[in-house]
């Protein structure tokens, strides 16, 4: 079992919905991370909290909008979103200061979310 | 802007057979990790690179980091179906905690 658990697995939403997906790690870690996957692109990275900062990826669209609470949870806001945004949505969370080890960035399962 | 490429960016096998697969980044980095993705599944980390000249083995998978080359390997040696998957590598920036990943290897190993 995965230290980084995603709800919804899966998510159906029209483009006037509003819908949120949700981020939870249990290994202790400081930051976290949403990662946007598609067929058509590699892993994007969409937005970083590391120490309770936020560090944005300017070419993330304003309909997707990060929330995190505490070091634990991280969620993905969703409105007015576009069928192609349909996608694999994976949170990661790590150490936010290098160990001896890297910083090695743990995934959870993903939510697929499909835009109709 | 760190770029990350990968080659080839899919691979058809035969089990028995040795083959590698290479990650070229763009900018200065000594650290590199490879990830595995199964079919639906979420990725999993396999090896992390932290400085030239470093090896790590796992199974028949052994990956490498030439940092002067900007070029890590991951050479799979007498392959198995069930290393059939789509492996990432990804480079650090060195200012932080940002991952640019490569495009990805899907590797099909054939029986």
């Amino acid at each position: 079992e995965t230290g980084v658990t995603q709800t919804p697995r899966h998510l159906v939403m029209g483009m006037t919905n509003k819908k949120s997906l949700k981020c939870e790690q249990h290994l202790g870690h400081n930051a976290m991370y949403w990662y946007k996957q598609s067929a058509k692109k590699p892993l994007e990275l969409m937005f970083v909290y590391s120490l309770e900062e936020r560090v944005e990826n300017n070419s993330v669209p304003s309909r997707f909008s990060p929330e995190c609470p505490n070091s634990s949870h991280l969620f993905l806001h969703l409105h007015t979103l576009q069928p192609e945004d349909s996608a694999l949505y994976l949170c990661a969370s790590s150490q936010a200061e290098l160990t001896g080890f890297g910083n090695t960035i743990y995934f959870g399962e993903g939510s697929w979310l499909t835009v109709v | 802007e760190l770029k990350v490429e990968q080659n080839p960016l899919f691979l058809s096998m035969q089990e028995g057979k040795n083959y590698t697969i290479y990650c070229n980044y763009s900018t200065t980095s000594d650290r590199l990790y490879w990830y595995r993705q199964d079919p639906g599944k979420s990725l999993e980390s396999l090896f992390v690179l932290l400085s030239n000249g470093a090896v790590k083995q796992e199974g028949r998978l052994m990956a490498s980091l030439d940092t002067k080359a900007r070029l890590s390997t991951l050479h799979i040696t007498a392959a198995v179906h069930d290393l059939s998957a789509t492996y990432f590598c990804a480079v650090d920036d060195n200012a932080g905690n940002m991952l640019t990943f490569g495009g990805g290897t899907r590797l099909m190993v054939k029986p």
